[in-house]
């Protein structure tokens, strides 16, 4: 069965640069998550996207912005990459937009920040 | 703001030993979630429970919630070594806007040796 699919899987910048990153939902799904895990810590929601409007907005900086298109990819934009933004990006689908729908996971984007 | 703990977070047990995992949670919902991570990998969902009284079980690990106490467990039975990865349970949102996202409790690291 098709997958949540993101991209790229690792990603290395420095400090004050910007990063994009990508999800793809599972087919029909029209909702998106974005979770953001530090080292050892637990995930933590940053936005989610339900049918291309923003449905719910968590601890995300203003550095950050996200978007859903038209295909229902979604896209992190990062800019002023500070070293605490190191960290596992996961981004999850669901059909519904609400969690009565599981959440399914995808690889995460693995972001280093020098 | 809906919180989410678990207990205990480090559990170290025997191969054959059988334990259980607590997760609780601050605020009225219906949804809980429970997930199994390996070191730098993604979310691997174990179970999705949405009604107080569920119970679920696959292999050596059952699930069960108790909306009223607000709780749920993850029981592991004759635990073996490939149960080894840390879980973590995670609570939908109350209502509103927060009705999809996932806040994840703080994880069970569990290690079985011989």
């Amino acid at each position: 069965a098709a997958g949540v699919i993101q991209s790229p899987r690792h990603l290395i910048k420095e400090k004050r640069e910007t990063a994009t990153l990508k999800c793809y939902p599972i087919p029909r799904h029209d909702t998106v998550y974005w979770y953001q895990q530090g080292p050892g810590q637990d995930p933590q929601f940053l936005i989610s996207f339900y049918e291309k409007m923003q449905s719910d907005k968590g601890s995300i900086p203003d550095r950050f912005s996200a978007q859903q298109f038209s295909d229902y990819h979604s896209e992190l934009n990062m800019s002023s990459l500070e070293l605490g933004d190191s960290a596992l990006y996961f981004c999850a689908s669901s059909y519904g937009g609400n969690s009565y729908n599981e959440q399914f996971f995808g690889p995460g984007t693995r972001l280093t920040v020098l | 703001e809906l919180k989410v703990e678990q207990n205990p977070l480090f559990l170290s047990m025997q191969e054959g030993k059988n334990y259980t995992i607590y997760c609780n949670y601050s605020t009225t919902s219906d949804r809980l979630y429970w997930y199994r991570q390996d070191p730098g990998k993604s979310l691997e969902s174990l179970f999705v429970l949405l009604s107080n009284g569920a119970v679920k079980q696959e292999g050596r690990l059952m699930a069960s919630l108790d909306t009223k106490a607000r709780l749920s467990t993850l029981h592991i039975t004759a635990a073996v070594h490939d149960l080894s990865a840390t879980y973590f349970c995670a609570v939908g949102g109350a209502g509103g806007t927060s009705y999809g996202k996932l806040t994840f409790g703080q994880g069970t690291i569990l290690t079985v040796h011989p």
